[in-house]
């Protein structure tokens, strides 16, 4: 069975330093992963995925997570925080049978205070 | 990108009558479409996948007959809920896959906040 666990409810950081939330993934097979932010009362917008090659992935709004094999993880990084980055950040993990259904970990809320 | 989009955004009912909530593609055609349900300060609940011409496949654990899902056209699919009750009361996102295969994404429509009085 596919799952991804978010060890934090929330992660707190100043604007301007680097940011971490972590997620680790348990799969069958390969992994497809996935991260999705969500503001207050919207859908999801996607960040960036997984699929295969380089294990540092860079996506949207100067986002990147590294995937790491060996510990199974996915961590979603940036470099200088800001406060419009607060929000509900899901790591998702594609089932590897049926591409059409997503596990979502149970969040982390950013809070990025100035 | 592609754009999904739901409507009401939000909607506020009496116990014991149904809702109807859309969700449709607007730039692409998309066969499946999926619904999920959010509850507060929680993950997404994936209730059911909605296929375009047949049946929707429902979750383990969700009522069909409660949450009818009809999916008429490429770009259309709507979820009904039917005898709506306050434990109903949540927000419900859709999704749909831009292509198939193992390299797609979900593209998530702006949710609807359903309150059942």
């Amino acid at each position: 069975a596919q799952s991804v666990a978010q060890p934090e409810d929330q992660v707190n950081v100043a604007e301007g330093n680097p940011l971490t939330v972590k997620c680790t993934y348990s799969v069958s097979g390969n992994p497809y992963l996935f991260w999705y932010v969500q503001y207050p009362n919207r859908g999801l917008q996607f960040l960036l995925k997984y699929i295969t090659g380089d294990n540092l992935v860079k996506g949207s709004y100067g986002f990147e997570a590294e995937f790491n094999k060996s510990q199974t993880s996915f961590h979603l990084k940036k470099p200088s925080a800001l406060v419009s980055d607060s929000a509900l950040y899901f790591c998702a993990v594609r089932d590897g049978d049926n591409f059409n259904k997503f596990y979502f970990g149970s969040g982390t809320k950013l809070n990025v205070k100035p | 990108g592609a754009v999904v989009s739901q409507h009401p955004s939000w909607v506020i009912c009496k116990s014991g009558t149904s809702v109807k909530i859309e969700c449709r593609s607007l730039d692409f055609q998309a066969t499946t479409m999926f619904w999920y349900r959010q509850f507060p300060k929680q993950s997404l609940m994936l209730m059911a996948t909605s296929n375009e011409g047949s049946k929707a496949t429902y979750e383990q654990g969700v009522e069909k007959d409660k949450f009818l899902i009809n999916h008429a056209s490429l770009t259309l699919s709507t979820l009904t809920v039917t005898s709506a009750h306050p434990e109903d009361s949540s927000f419900y996102i859709c999704s749909a896959n831009l292509v198939s295969g193992p390299n797609n994404e979900q593209f998530f429509g702006p949710g609807t906040r359903l309150t059942v009085l």
